[in-house]
């Protein structure tokens, strides 16, 4: 167990829809990174922030946006989903925004239909 | 662009083998390889981390190496157990000078270790 905690576990919703994603980072950490890594294929990194900031975004659409609170607790939200946006949403949480090791959480399952 | 190349894609391998899997990069400037162990549905876990001078590290049964001049690491499997079956992803960090948080991951190599 990494400390790192994702809700919801797993999530269905049809084309069209949003959806929020939430993550807990592990006690200490103020940066989270926010993964899509779909069926067979490794992580693809779409964003992080670092003391509710964002710093850095990967080659994602606009209709990716998050959140990081000043628990340091973070938000994904995806607008518009599309079916290819099916996928297991993985955060992982580090000290500082270029700490070697990050800490993954177990993933949100999203389903679009 | 940064690339991270995993081969064999899968293998299936008796209880108490060995096993080594490879992992070829194109990332550059390098800063560290990592190798993660991700179970089925669940978050990645970090076995091993190198930066470009070292050449090898081990954690338990799990020995990476590292050869940076042809941009090339491997991750040996001593003695496996049935619950190494996962997948085993190979992920490079570039020069923390243009943002080590962009990691690229590699797709994995999927290993089934079978009684």
């Amino acid at each position: 167990e990494t400390g790192v905690t994702q809700s919801p576990t797993h999530l269905i919703k049809t084309r069209g829809q949003q959806v929020t994603l939430r993550c807990s980072s592990q006690s200490g950490h103020n940066t989270v990174s926010w993964y899509q890594q779909a069926l067979g294929q490794g992580p693809q990194f779409i964003f992080q922030y670092y003391r509710e900031e964002e710093n850095g975004r990967g080659n994602f659409p606009p209709r990716f946006s998050g959140l990081q609170f000043p628990n340091y607790s973070s938000e994904l939200n995806v607008n518009a989903l599309e079916l290819d946006d099916s996928a297991l949403y993985l955060c992982a949480s580090s000290f500082r925004a270029q700490e070697e090791t990050q800490y993954f959480g177990p993933g949100t399952r999203l389903l679009v239909l | 662009k940064n690339q991270v190349e995993q081969s064999p894609q899968s293998l299936i391998i008796l209880e108490g083998k060995n096993c080594t899997l490879q992992c070829n990069y194109t990332v550059s400037p390098f800063s560290n390889l990592r190798w993660y162990k991700q179970d089925t549905g669940r978050g990645p876990v970090s076995l091993t981390i190198m930066t470009f001078s070292e050449n090898t590290k081990s954690n338990g049964r799990y020995t990476a190496t590292l050869d940076a001049d042809t941009k090339q690491s491997s991750l040996h499997i001593t003695a496996s157990q049935l619950s190494d079956s996962a997948s085993y992803i190979c992920v490079v960090s570039p020069n923390s000078g243009a943002g080590s948080y962009q990691l690229t991951f590699g797709k994995g190599t999927k290993l089934s270790v079978i009684p």
